[in-house]
């Protein structure tokens, strides 16, 4: 069975400051990663998603994640946050041999200060 | 990308009772999926609803606890039976999303049994 684990439960940072948040995956076959985004009061949103090609995935508001098959990590990354980019960050897997169905990290709060 | 509309959005309720969340989505989609999000932790699938056939349950989940409705392609409902506190969680409706090749979620049902 397919798992994910989200290492960084709560994270704080300033504004301006580089944002890295962990998530590995357990699962031998094909993968397709995804993070979400759960903003306050607002509901889950796709923030990007790997299925194959370039594994340096772009997605909305200049976050980007890095897909390593040989560390089973999907990394989400931004070089410089929001204050708005305060929210809970879902990393989720689903797999072609596995659960097509996402199978989700537990997820990480961020807070961003102004 | 496919619009999901779930209500109520929150509800208190006494414990024994049921509550049942009603999710409507704008587009046909074969699958529905309802998601259990526990305070500080990940988001559990609770089961998958098919259209014109029983719902499919994972493991620590029953149909006579939690009862779901597939009439037709756009809509779903979730019935929480005899409740207690600990039901108390966020329900989460969620379809595959061809559109944005992930997959969308609700609002969200915020429940608190006293």
């Amino acid at each position: 069975a397919q798992s994910v684990s989200q290492h960084n439960h709560h994270v704080i940072l300033s504004e301006a400051a580089s944002l890295e948040l962990g998530c590995n995956y357990s699962y031998g076959g094909t993968v397709n990663l995804f993070w979400y985004v759960q903003y306050p009061g607002q509901h889950l949103q796709l923030l990007l998603k790997y299925f194959s090609g370039d594994p340096l995935v772009k997605g909305i508001k200049g976050f980007e994640a890095e897909f390593i098959k040989s560390k089973f990590s999907f990394n989400l990354r931004k070089p410089s946050v929001q204050w708005s980019d305060t929210a809970e960050y879902f990393c989720a897997v689903t797999s072609s041999g596995g659960s097509y169905i996402p199978t989700f990290g537990r997820g990480t709060s961020l807070i961003v200060h102004p | 990308s496919a619009v999901i509309s779930q209500k109520p959005s929150r509800d208190i309720c006494q414990r024994g009772t049921s509550l049942t969340i009603q999710c409507q989505v704008d587009s046909q989609v074969t699958m529905m999926f309802w998601y259990r999000q526990q305070p500080g932790q990940s988001l559990t699938l609770i089961a998958t609803a098919n259209q014109g056939s029983e719902a499919t349950y994972e493991s620590g989940f029953v149909i006579d606890k939690f009862p779901i409705s597939r009439p037709n392609l756009t809509f779903s409902t979730l019935t929480v039976s005899n409740m207690s506190p600990e039901d108390s969680s966020i329900y989460l409706c969620s379809v595959e999303d061809l559109g944005v090749n992930g997959y969308t979620f609700g609002s969200g049902t915020r429940l608190t049994v006293v």
